[in-house]
């Protein structure tokens, strides 16, 4: 079966960095997906892999590896406004997504 | 603005009620899709247009929910006799076409619309 797992909730303190992981198995593999949802909001996208490697974007990076099935958001400097749910979603062979439950980040003054 | 809306945006039914919730795409947004969040979860797909071909309809989870919509245009998204567990926001997303190739096309979100059945 198709499946994304990303941890529940984590804990971060403001102006620290944060990594957030994500696993995946899907059939057939077209790219990964990191989005943000601040609470009662819609989702807002931040980045897109479909290569190996690491993507940066200001003070959000995304990493792939498709050989390991694996993802990371990583969040530099931390902000409050920052504390969200973070999804990850990858792209199947059909180009459907398959969406993670998200990762709740809590931002700590 | 420009974005996707969604109404209601808040919706209160009785159980066994039908309901029907609507969707209006950005403009030139060819793909539209509607998912499922139930509090604390991710997202469930459910149905997925792509201009006029045949809608993707693997994820809807019962013939009770169907889904329509008109060349490039509005979506409405209906829920006969709802039950409780279908309480959740459902929320509708465009993107100009749907991934191909080495191209992405990102998703844009509507607000979502808060379903509540007693």
């Amino acid at each position: 079966g198709q499946n994304i797992d990303q941890p529940t909730e984590m804990t971060a303190t403001e102006g620290a960095i944060v990594q957030i992981n994500c696993t995946y198995q899907t059939s057939g593999f077209n790219g990964l997906f990191w989005y943000q949802q601040h609470a009662g909001e819609a989702p807002t996208f931040l980045s897109y892999n479909v290569l190996d490697g690491l993507e940066e974007k200001g003070r959000f990076s995304s990493f792939l590896s498709r050989s390991k099935g694996y993802s990371y958001l990583l969040l530099k400097e931390l902000q409050m406004k920052d504390s969200a749910s973070y999804l990850c979603a990858a792209a199947d062979s059909n180009y459907q997504l398959i969406w993670g439950a998200g990762t709740k980040l809590i931002i700590k003054p | 603005g420009a974005g996707v809306s969604q109404s209601p945006s808040n919706k209160v039914t009785e159980k066994g009620k039908d309901v029907e919730l609507r969707c209006d795409p950005i403009s030139g947004h060819t793909a539209l899709y509607w998912y499922r969040q139930r509090l604390g979860q991710g997202l469930e797909f459910l149905i997925y247009f792509q201009g006029n071909s045949a809608p993707d309809k693997s994820g809807l989870p019962s013939d009770r929910f169907s889904a329509e919509r008109t060349g490039e245009s509005v979506s409405t998204l209906t829920i006969q006799r709802t039950q409780q567990e279908d309480s959740a926001v459902y929320l509708c997303a465009s993107s100009l076409r749907r991934n191909s190739g080495r191209s992405y096309n990102e998703q844009f979100f509507g607000p979502g619309t808060r379903l509540t059945v007693l």
